[in-house]
């Protein structure tokens, strides 16, 4: 059983650039959620896809927006990219959407804007 | 609305011996899970231990305890022989069912476990 994997592992872009950073689940798992952890934070729901769709959302912006694909595996893109968008951003899947389940975390992607 | 609060910014504990580390909780939904993840330095999540909020007894992982106290809204992570690896950032995060929820998790702000030798 592989365990999620996501990549890049580091990143660094400047201001005004766009971010795509990928996420590959858990064998079996149909949902995946995204989370940006800023340094000294806890982890900040971004949001969540269920069999392709987004069905929930954090406090984030638009220009924060995902895709799931048909083998569950999901994109994070950040368009527009401010100082402030520098942190870790980690995937977790998991079994079923709402569901109270356990979530597994990737290693993450450390995003550095300059 | 969620929120987990971790009063504890950071524990020292001496090698062997057992630590707690606090979380309380809100939450208006009826039905939720309260999840402790371990993040060393490199960054990624580790799941240690799950309570249910329907679960009658604490829930225990190996060395890894959970003293759930419903009524007070508490979700405490006890360590016992505590090991030099243990030392990490320590998040309390819930996940409840229903309503906007969907499914998401909301973390504290963590507390950074040093143990020393």
């Amino acid at each position: 059983e592989t365990g999620v994997t996501q990549s890049p592992t580091h990143l660094i872009k400047t201001r005004g650039q766009q971010v795509t950073l990928r996420c590959s689940s858990q064998s079996g798992h149909n949902t995946v959620s995204w989370y940006q952890q800023a340094l000294g934070q806890g982890p900040q729901f971004i949001f969540q896809y269920y069999r392709e769709e987004e069905n929930g959302r954090g406090n984030f912006p638009p220009r924060f927006s995902g895709l799931q694909f048909p083998n569950y595996s999901s994109e994070l893109n950040v368009n527009a990219l401010e100082l402030d968008d520098s942190a870790l951003y980690l995937c977790a899947s998991s079994l079923s959407s709402g569901g109270v389940g356990e979530q597994f975390f990737g290693p993450g992607t450390r995003l550095t804007v300059l | 609305a969620q929120k987990i609060t971790q009063t504890q910014p950071g524990m020292f504990v001496q090698e062997k011996e057992a630590v707690t580390l606090d979380c309380t909780y809100d939450t208006s939904d009826p039905s939720y899970g309260l999840f402790w993840y371990k993040q060393p330095s490199s960054g990624e999540m580790i799941f240690l231990i799950y309570q249910g909020s329907y679960d009658q007894q604490n829930a225990t992982e190996g060395r890894y305890s959970l003293n759930f106290q419903k009524a007070r809204k508490s979700a405490n992570l006890v360590i016992s022989a505590s090991q030099l690896g243990d030392s990490a950032m320590y998040f309390c995060a819930m996940r409840a069912v229903g309503g906007t929820s969907y499914g998401k998790l909301t973390f504290g702000q963590g507390t950074i476990l040093t143990v020393h030798p």
